[in-house]
């Protein structure tokens, strides 16, 4: 079954305290993306890879880092969690191949706390 | 800047009466138009994606049509199970950057 699955699904931490957030897919597709959603402010994109050891900015970068050292996997970090990062986080994968263009999966979702 | 709006931010119909969902956008160079349906607590779900203006797309209640300034989500005769919050985005073609609309909360009452 094609699906990207993230890890764990909910999670409370506190201030300071590094976090990582797994993110995996079984579809080879080249592009993984992180985002994160607040209610009024929609789904806004984090930092996203084209390929492996490829990762640019989104729009919210700030706190955050990632890596792709592999092709299935698009771990999210946080070095120091704040308040201001409590937020539900979606993964996505999209395919760049013809037969899947543009088509973008979703991950079920991390709902993070941080106290 | 890029942006993305959507309207209305909710819209509530009764079981068979049909309506359109707004998404306006500003983008240079789009490199392709999407809707997404999100259900409570779950990602969101790919529906359409449109590249040029003038294209449509259907999927059983559903059809979704492109112009240079914005797209239109359609529904006809909708049923409950419709209720969600349908969502827009767009890719840019000089970064790949994907840009969200906040979104319509769709309620269908039987």
């Amino acid at each position: 079954e094609a699906q990207v699955t993230q890890n764990p699904r909910y999670l409370i931490t506190v201030t300071g305290k590094k976090l990582t957030v797994t993110c995996s897919q079984n579809m080879n597709h080249e592009y993984m993306s992180w985002y994160r959603q607040d209610p009024g402010l929609g789904l806004r994109q984090i930092y996203y890879s084209m390929n492996v050891e490829v990762t640019d900015k989104g729009d919210v970068p700030e706190g955050y880092k990632v890596s792709r050292k592999e092709k299935r996997n698009f771990p999210l970090i946080l070095e120091s969690p704040s308040p201001n990062q409590t937020s539900l986080y979606f993964c996505a994968s999209i395919g760049l191949a013809a037969s899947s263009y543009n088509e973008q999966f979703f991950g079920p979702g991390t709902r993070l706390t941080v106290l | 800047e890029d942006q993305v709006t959507q309207s209305p931010e909710a819209l509530r119909l009764q079981e068979g009466e049909s309506s359109s969902l707004n998404c306006s956008y500003t983008v240079s160079g789009l490199r392709g138009l999407f809707w997404y349906r999100q259900d409570p607590g779950k990602g969101p779900e790919f529906l359409f994606t449109l590249y040029s203006a003038g294209e449509e797309k259907e999927k059983e209640r559903l059809k979704a049509t492109l112009t240079k300034k914005e797209s239109f989500l359609h529904i006809t005769a909708p049923k409950p199970e419709d209720s969600a919050t349908y969502l827009c985005a767009v890719r840019h073609s000089s970064a790949s950057k994907i840009i969200f609309g906040s979104g319509t909360r769709l309620s269908i009452r039987p």
